[in-house]
C-alpha cells in the first residue's frame, strides 16, 4: 500500500511556464484535495474533488486548474506559473463521511518559480 | 466560515520536559477538531481528533488534547517530549455540515526539542 504519492518531488519553473502535478492514491478514497503550504500560513485548500469527474474550488483557486478523470488520480495544473506560486504543494485524500474523516497526505512537491 | 489560530509559531523545549501547543478556533457552527504533525520533509499525519463525547482525547505518541467549548480551544499536550517530537504541528477544524470534508488549518507551531 503506497498510500498517497505525488510526482514530481521538486521542480523549478520559469515565470510563464506550465506544469502539471500528479497525485495518486490507492486507498479507494472518494475525496481528494490539493493544498499549498507557505511559511506561517499553514495549509490552504486550492481545489478539491468529491468524486471522479467532479471538482470544486477551495480557498485559493486562482491560477490553478484541476482534473479528476480517474478516481485514484487528481491532477493540479499551473497554466502560466508566477513567482507567487512558489510553495510546497500537498495532495490528500479521505473517505467521504461528513467532516470526521482523517485526511491522508502525500509527501509534497516543492515548486520554485523564478 | 471557520478560522483557526495557533498562538505560538515556535516552541523550544528541552527533552523530557512537558509541552503545550495552543489552538483557538472560531466558528458559528459545531466543528470537528484535529491535530496533525509534519516531520521534517514529510507530509502531514494525524495525531488525534475530537468528534464528540469526552473532551479529553488521546492520540499517538503520547499526545493528548482537551476540547473546551466555552473557550473555543483545543490545546495539545505531551507530558514528556523526545528529540523525535521535533516537528511542526497543525491544528485544524472541519464543518460536519459542509460538503467535501474540508479542513481549515492554523498557521502551525514549530516544536524544537533540545537535548
Amino acid at each position: 500500500n503506497a498510500g498517497v504519492t505525488q510526482t514530481p518531488k521538486f521542480r523549478v519553473l520559469k515565470t510563464g511556464q506550465s506544469m502539471t502535478l500528479l497525485c495518486a492514491q490507492d486507498m479507494n478514497h472518494e475525496y481528494m484535495y490539493w493544498y499549498r503550504q507557505d511559511p506561517g500560513m499553514g495549509l490552504r485548500l486550492i481545489h478539491y474533488s468529491v468524486g471522479e469527474g467532479t471538482t470544486a474550488k477551495g480557498e485559493v483557486p486562482d491560477g490553478y486548474n484541476v482534473s479528476r478523470l480517474k478516481k485514484q488520480n487528481f491532477l493540479l495544473g499551473l497554466e502560466s506559473a508566477a513567482p507567487s506560486q512558489t510553495s510546497v504543494y500537498f495532495c490528500a485524500s479521505s473517505y467521504h463521511t461528513g467532516g470526521l474523516e482523517t485526511q491522508y497526505f502525500g509527501p509534497g512537491t516543492r515548486l520554485l518559480v523564478l | 466560515a471557520q478560522s483557526v489560530t495557533q498562538l505560538d509559531s515556535q516552541v523550544p523545549v528541552f527533552e523530557e520536559a512537558p509541552v503545550e501547543l495552543r489552538c483557538n478556533y472560531s466558528s458559528s457552527v459545531s466543528v470537528y477538531l484535529f491535530w496533525y504533525v509534519q516531520y521534517p520533509n514529510q507530509g502531514l499525519q494525524l495525531l488525534l481528533k475530537y468528534l464528540s463525547g469526552s473532551t479529553l482525547v488521546k492520540g499517538i505518541n503520547g499526545f493528548e488534547a482537551e476540547f473546551n467549548k466555552s473557550q473555543t480551544s483545543f490545546h495539545l499536550r505531551k507530558p514528556s517530549v523526545h528529540i523525535s517530537d521535533t516537528a511542526e504541528y497543525f491544528c485544524a477544524v472541519s464543518d460536519p455540515q459542509a460538503a467535501g470534508n474540508k479542513l481549515t488549518f492554523g498557521g502551525g507551531t514549530r516544536v524544537l526539542v533540545k537535548p
